[in-house]
């Protein structure tokens, strides 16, 4: 069955701290990652992630894929409190064209 | 607004009623998906249409829901005989699929928040 395991499932830190948050997978045919951004409402889109080793950045958000090791991680640098969210990976299976999503990394960054 | 648009934002039913929420995806998007999120969870897959065609339905979609998507355009998900586990957020989703290159990036709708008492 194809699974998405994200890590940690919790995360807090202090406005200004980097962070890295992991996403690994276990799919029968990978298509592509994709990292999501969900507050209290729908999920945003951050980054879809086809190939191996290209850093996808926009602002002070970047996210890389490792295909050999079948993970992902997403970096947030100088976070801000407008950066607590949970951040969800979700990995698009080709042939069946969905996308399957982990749990999610909740989150928060104090003042 | 040009994004995804669900109907309605929340709904509140006794169980045992039917339910029907309503998705309009992005116009130009040919593929559309239902998604269902509890609290603490990510999104799980339902169901996903390309243009009219429901193409795939998850396990998880027991014959108490179907959907449509009659034109190629909006789409419908009703539940039947609603239960208490069927309180969750129901999210849709719309994408292309472009020629050579596959699915481009999948959009949310606000979701509708459901709650069976």
């Amino acid at each position: 069955e194809d699974k998405v395991v994200q890590s940690p499932l919790s995360l807090v830190v202090h406005e200004g701290d980097t962070v890295t948050l992991n996403c690994s997978y276990e799919v029968t045919n990978f298509r592509s990652l994709l990292w999501y951004k969900q507050e209290k409402k729908a999920p945003t889109f951050l980054f879809m992630l086809t190939s191996s080793g290209i850093e996808k950045k926009s602002g002070r958000l970047s996210s890389i894929l490792d295909k050999k090791e079948l993970s992902s991680i997403l970096n947030i640098t100088a976070t801000q409190t407008g950066d607590s969210a949970i951040y969800l990976c979700a990995v698009l299976v080709q042939g069946a064209q969905k996308l399957v999503f982990g749990q999610g990394t909740r989150l928060t960054i104090n003042p | 607004d040009t994004g995804v648009s669900q109907n309605p934002r929340h709904k509140i039913t006794k169980r045992g009623q039917n339910v029907t929420f309503r998705c309009d995806p992005i116009s130009e998007h040919n593929r559309l998906y239902w998604y269902r999120q509890t609290l603490g969870q990510g999104p799980e897959f339902l169901t996903y249409f390309q243009n009219e065609a429901q193409l795939e339905k998850s396990r998880l979609l027991s014959d108490r829901f179907s959907a449509e998507r009659p034109k190629g355009s909006f789409s419908t998900l009703e539940i039947q005989r609603t239960e208490q586990g069927d309180s969750a957020m129901y999210l849709c989703a719309s994408s292309r699929a472009v020629q050579g290159i596959g699915n481009t990036e999948a959009f949310f709708g606000q979701g509708t928040r459901l709650t069976v008492v």
